[in-house]
């Protein structure tokens, strides 16, 4: 069975660091690319960028580009989204999902999510 | 980028009857690749439809889904209560970012 387990909710101030996890497991990890989606409180899905943890190959929406990291850690089959200054505005449901083997695919598995709160 | 745009925002319908809800591109979604995607409160997002026509798994045969370049429609044939929810269309052909839609609310008359 595919499962994506995400790490828990977070509360953090603005300007910290956050790195958040997604850990794949009942399938190859490294032959399926994994996107991050947002969620902003009562709005809607935006796509923030995908990596193919075989090769680290990364795409990031240009609305999301240089303002966080995706990587992955294909040796315990997980992958990350992480900022290095955080906002207010970062405050967000942020959802893992895996697509198909090739970037072209939809996001058929969903982890649970991880809420992210900045507050001062 | 593909911008995509639902409509309506909100569909106001009661159990048993059908529903039929449209996402519009701003230009041609390439070989399809158009999905839909269900999403209830405090829920991830569920894959209904991709490529713009063919079912997920496990999804029930009153969900199909139609259209091609730049018009595509989700439809409901027959509403069961636990269809009422958000929807959004995705395109996911084009170079990055494969947006979504900003989502049709499904709400009981």
């Amino acid at each position: 069975e595919v499962q994506l387990v995400q790490s828990g909710a977070e509360v953090k101030k603005p300007g910290e660091s956050l790195k958040i996890s997604c850990k794949g497991s009942g399938y190859s990890f490294t032959s399926y690319w994994i996107g991050w989606v947002r969620q902003m409180p009562g709005k809607g899905l935006e796509w923030m960028g995908i990596i193919y943890p075989g090769d680290s190959d990364t795409r990031y929406s240009p609305s999301f580009q240089g303002q966080v990291t995706i990587s992955a850690d294909k040796s315990i089959s997980t992958a990350y989204l992480q900022w290095s200054s955080l906002k207010a505005s970062d405050t967000a449901m942020y959802y893992c999902a895996r697509q198909g083997v090739l970037a072209a695919t939809p996001f058929g598995y969903w982890g649970q999510g991880t809420l992210v709160t900045v507050s001062s | 980028e593909i911008v995509l745009t639902q409509s309506p925002g909100t569909l106001s319908l009661s159990p048993g009857e059908r529903a039929t809800l449209s996402c519009r591109a701003s230009q041609s979604v390439s070989s399809s690749y158009l999905a839909w995607y269900q999403q209830k409160p405090g829920q991830a997002p569920r894959l209904l439809i991709y490529g713009a026509s063919s079912r997920a798994t496990g999804i029930p045969d009153r969900f199909s889904g139609s259209g091609s370049g730049t018009d595509f429609t989700l439809t409901i044939s027959r509403l069961e209560p636990e269809d009422f929810a958000v929807y959004y269309c995705q395109q996911y052909g084009s170079s990055p970012p494969n947006t979504f839609g900003q989502g049709t609310k499904l709400e009981i008359k």
